[in-house]
């Protein structure tokens, strides 16, 4: 069954550090998702997008976050400068039309 | 806005007993409903889906919940768990957009 790929597994950073994320999505599904989950809460949206275009980042701290699809395939998260509070499980998701949402295994991140 | 609320976030049960998670939503629309399992180590994974028809949807390995609209609620059930149960369980929402919301996630752990 095709996956949802997700770089690296883990990443340890330091405060005030950039960090990024890759998340590559099953071929075909254009949308994609990037999630936060924070442990003993649920994931929680960050930003949609559909092919290249954000459809909502209103829960993404724009101060320090950023993502980009520029190709509408592949994506990347960016958070310049991380923050302790940062420290989390990134989830990246996919979908084609009316199929379910697939997941990747994430990238946990600490901010020390 | 779309919103989920899962009541219990830690359940234990023994063997063979039976299970009811709850799960209630807030949105406005047409709802597409949903719970994904995540099993320790793996990424989270479709259980089961409600878009429309039958209220009582049936997922993998035994499970099913059934939608009552006057109630918003979506709750889980299983007549009998298995120790290969024990995992975390999320409920979702889908609005417009594909836009997915998720709730807090219960934790069940099964004895055997």
């Amino acid at each position: 069954e095709a996956e949802v790929a997700q770089s690296p597994r883990y990443k340890i950073t330091e405060k005030s550090q950039a960090v990024a994320f890759w998340c590559d999505p099953i071929s075909g599904h254009a949308t994609l998702y990037w999630y936060r989950q924070i442990l003993g809460q649920g994931p929680e949206l960050l930003v949609q997008f559909q092919d290249e275009s954000v459809v909502d980042d209103s829960q993404l701290p724009k101060d320090r976050f950023s993502a980009e699809r520029l190709k509408g395939v592949d994506s990347t998260l960016k958070i310049q400068p991380a923050e302790l509070g940062d420290s989390a499980m990134y989830l990246c998701a996919s979908k084609a039309g009316g199929s379910p949402l697939h997941f990747g295994n994430g990238t946990r991140l600490t901010v020390t | 806005a779309q919103s989920v609320s899962q009541h219990n976030h830690h359940v234990i049960l023994s063997e063979a007993a039976s299970l009811e998670l709850g799960c209630n939503y807030s949105y406005g629309g047409t709802v597409n409903l949903f719970w994904y399992v995540q099993y320790p180590g793996q990424h989270l994974q479709l259980l089961l889906k409600y878009f429309s028809g039958d209220p009582l949807v049936k997922g993998i390995k035994g499970f099913e919940a059934e939608f009552i609209k006057s109630k918003f609620s979506f709750n889980l059930r299983k007549p009998s768990v298995q120790w290969s149960d024990t995992a975390e369980y999320f409920c979702a929402v889908m609005g417009g957009t594909y836009k997915y919301i998720f709730g807090t996630g219960t934790r069940l752990k099964v004895l055997a």
